[in-house]
């Protein structure tokens, strides 16, 4: 079964430090891939998307992510993080011509704590 | 780990026809359930957000008669699709929030309605 993994559970860092954040996932076929913020007590927004062309996807507010299909990966990255960012963060992979019918699956999410 | 169980994975309905989705946290508690939809080849949508024992907060453009929600307990929320259209056919996901843990997110596995 597809499966995402995030491997950072909570990342502390202090304003203006960069921000990677990791994510795996387990497919071997045609994949989309989703990064979603999700700030405290709101609910799920996109951050940003990849579903074909240039494996660099820039998002809003600054973030972006890169897909390196021989890594199955599709890390988060920030040059500078803002207090703001302080957040949970998800990544999404959908197969749509494979497995899991298609469904949608999430990572565990990583916490971003950034400090002032 | 926390899970939380959406039922049917797929279901197919008559137009014309109700159809309801359950979305249950099976090891916690969740205050607030969030629902999406994601048509295919775009991100999550978000629907409305469920809170236990109080009407479901709708997002704009979605019609409340058509996608009735409710919150009876802290361990359930559904979703009905009332006079399904083939215009609903959709993939339909739900998020609980831990009442325990009150940043932490878990996502259902998602349901795929077909409407024919």
């Amino acid at each position: 079964a597809q499966s995402v993994s995030q491997h950072n559970h909570h990342v502390i860092l202090s304003e203006a430090a960069s921000l990677e954040l990791g994510c795996n996932y387990s497919y071997g076929g045609t994949v989309n891939l989703f990064w979603y913020v999700q700030y405290p007590g709101q609910h799920l927004q996109l951050l940003l998307k990849y579903f074909s062309g240039d494996p660099l996807v820039k998002g809003i507010k600054g973030f972006e992510a890169e897909f390196i299909k021989s890594k199955f990966s599709f890390n988060l990255r920030k040059p500078s993080v803002q207090w703001s960012d302080t957040a949970e963060y998800f990544c999404a992979v959908n197969a749509p011509y494979g497995g899991s019918q298609g469904n949608l699956i999430f990572g565990k999410g990583t916490k971003l704590s950034v400090k002032p | 780990g926390a899970v939380v169980s959406q039922h049917p994975s797929r279901v197919i309905c008559k137009s014309g026809t109700s159809v309801k989705i359950e979305c249950r946290s099976l090891d916690f508690q969740a205050t607030t359930m969030f629902w999406y939809r994601q048509f295919p080849k775009q991100s999550l949508m978000l629907m409305a957000t469920s809170n236990e024992g109080s009407k479901a907060t709708y997002e704009q453009g979605v019609e409340k008669d058509k996608f009735l929600i409710n919150h009876a307990s802290l361990t359930l929320s559904t979703l009905t699709v009332t006079s399904a259209h083939p215009e609903d056919s959709s993939f339909y996901i739900c998020s609980a929030r831990d009442l325990g843990a009150p940043a932490t997110i878990y996502f259902g596995e998602g349901s795929w309605l077909t409407v024919v």
